[in-house]
């Protein structure tokens, strides 16, 4: 499986301001992933981050909130915009399609744990 | 509405008896189904998959079955260790290519020495 990491790997924020958040893959993949994990809850998918292309969003997400770049197969970002305490998640980047793996299983970053106040 | 339900949000075993973790789902166009576990402070890690042209997927421990008809799905873990402790969630997708997993919201394990 590959190397994921994320940064920040939390963070505590003010409302109205905007976080970026960082995914770097340690090999190139096809497909990478954002997730958000709300506090006590599952995992749900934001978007799917496109290598040259603009991403694709999940019914509830749209872009002026969470505008996400993949200039490359080894790297993306998710920014999460004028934050509001509602925004306090943990998110996930997660990647799938590896060349050494079955296209079915996804891999997780440890996660960015978002505070907003 | 959930699409996939793990109706226990926890559940406590003995070291060395067997845990048995349940998920349901709704949607019939699911073909393709994982297993992860997660540690506070990590992210998830995958455990195991099946798909639906099987009912049976066993990797050392760790044994997932699969009823189409009932649309359910367990895992079992044999024997049970303290490092088995985590939250453990059941994916499902009717995609191929890895995208559009829908998570159940996670049974938490506790494996008691």
């Amino acid at each position: 499986s590959a190397v994921i990491s994320q940064k920040p790997s939390r963070d505590i924020c003010q409302r109205g301001t905007s976080l970026t958040i960082q995914c770097q893959v340690d090999s190139q993949v096809t497909m990478m992933f954002w997730y958000r994990q709300q506090p006590g809850q599952s995992l749900t998918l934001i978007a799917t981050a496109n290598q040259g292309s603009e991403a694709t969003y999940e019914s509830g997400f749209v872009i002026d909130k969470f505008p996400i770049s993949r200039p490359n197969l080894t790297f993306s970002t998710l920014t999460v915009s004028n934050m509001s305490p509602e925004d306090s998640s943990i998110y996930l980047c997660s990647v799938g399609g590896l060349a050494t793996q079955g296209w079915n299983e996804q891999f997780f970053g440890p996660g960015t744990r978002l505070t907003v106040l | 509405d959930q699409q996939v339900k793990q109706n226990s949000p926890s559940l406590s075993v003995q070291e060395g008896r067997i845990s048995i973790l349940n998920c349901d789902y709704t949607n019939s166009m699911f073909d393709y189904f994982l297993w992860y576990k997660k540690y506070p402070a990590e992210g998830p890690t995958f455990l195991i998959s099946i798909s639906s042209i099987k009912d049976k997927n066993e990797d050392g421990r760790f044994t997932v079955f699969l009823n189409k008809s009932a649309k359910h799905l367990s895992l079992h873990i044999v024997p049970s260790q303290p490092g088995d402790s985590a939250v453990y969630f059941c994916a499902a997708s009717s995609d191929n290519y890895g995208q559009n997993f829908v998570f159940g919201p996670g049974t938490r394990l506790s494996v008691l020495p």
